[in-house]
C-alpha cells in the first residue's frame, strides 16, 4: 500500500487565485513529520513547509499553508495568490518515527499557473 | 551559502564503466542520503548515513555503494553501471534523522547509461 498518495497528477490554477494540492498518508506510527517540496522544471527540490504529527496548529510559511486533518490522515498544501513561478511539480513526503530518517515521497502533482 | 553540492550535473557513460557522483554539504549535517527519481515511481532512497562511518541501505540499494569518511562528503559509487540505473539522482542532508529535520537537496545529477 502506498504510504503517500497524491491523487491529482495535474492541476491548473489562474494567476492570483488560491489552489489546494491534496495529500493523504498512511502510517500507524504516532510520531511522524509531513513535508512539501517543490520541483521546478530546472529539477532542484525545494523545501516548502513542515507539519509535525503533534502540532496543534496548521503550519504556514508565507503564501504556503498546510491544511492538516489528522483524523483523515490528510495534509493538503494551500498556495494563496498563485504566481507564474509557482508552476512546478509538488511532492508530499513523510518521515515516520522509526524510519531512520527516510523521507517517503508521493508521486507528485504538476501545477500549472495560467496568466 | 548553505548548500548541498553534487557533481557532475549531467553524466553520460557506458555499461560497466565505474563512476562516482560526489556530494558535499557545508551545513555540518549529520544525516545524508541518496535518492533516485524515475518517472511514475517518484523518489526512492538508495542509501543513507546517520553519521561518519555509519551507512545503511535504503529501498533500492542494489548496484550502488556509498562511503562516509568525512561528515561533509557522501559519494555515490556505481561499480558497474547498467542502463536501468539511468535516472535523476539527488543527494540530500539534514541536521539529523529526526522527524522535524527537512532534507536539503542538491541540484541533482542526471545519469544516462548506454
Amino acid at each position: 500500500a502506498q504510504k503517500i498518495t497524491q491523487t491529482q497528477p495535474g492541476m491548473f490554477v489562474q494567476e492570483k487565485e488560491a489552489v489546494t494540492l491534496d495529500c493523504t498518508y498512511d502510517t500507524s506510527d504516532p510520531s511522524y513529520g509531513l513535508f512539501w517540496y517543490k520541483q521546478p522544471s530546472s529539477g532542484e527540490m525545494i523545501f516548502l513547509i513542515y507539519q509535525g504529527s503533534y502540532d496543534q496548529q496548521n503550519a504556514t510559511e508565507g503564501r504556503y499553508s498546510l491544511n492538516f486533518q489528522k483524523a483523515r490522515k490528510s495534509a493538503n498544501l494551500v498556495i494563496s495568490a498563485s504566481q507564474l513561478g509557482d508552476s512546478a511539480m509538488y511532492f508530499c513526503a513523510m518521515r515516520e518515527g522509526g524510519s531512520q530518517g527516510n523521507l517517503i515521497f508521493g508521486k507528485g502533482t504538476k501545477l500549472s499557473v495560467k496568466p | 551559502e548553505a548548500q548541498v553540492t553534487q557533481n557532475p550535473r549531467y553524466l553520460i557513460t557506458v555499461t560497466g564503466k565505474k563512476l562516482t557522483v560526489t556530494c558535499s554539504q557545508n551545513m555540518n549535517h549529520e544525516y545524508m542520503s541518496w535518492y533516485r527519481q524515475d518517472p511514475g515511481l517518484g523518489l526512492r532512497q538508495i542509501y543513507y548515513s546517520m553519521n561518519v562511518e555509519v551507512t545503511d541501505k535504503g529501498d533500492v540499494p542494489e548496484g550502488y555503494k556509498v562511503s562516509r569518511k568525512e561528515k561533509r562528503n557522501f559519494p555515490l559509487i556505481l561499480e558497474s553501471p547498467s542502463p536501468n540505473q539511468t535516472s535523476l539522482y539527488f543527494c540530500a542532508s539534514s541536521l539529523e534523522g529526526a522527524l522535524n529535520s527537512p532534507l536539503h537537496f542538491g541540484n541533482g545529477t542526471r545519469l544516462t547509461v548506454t
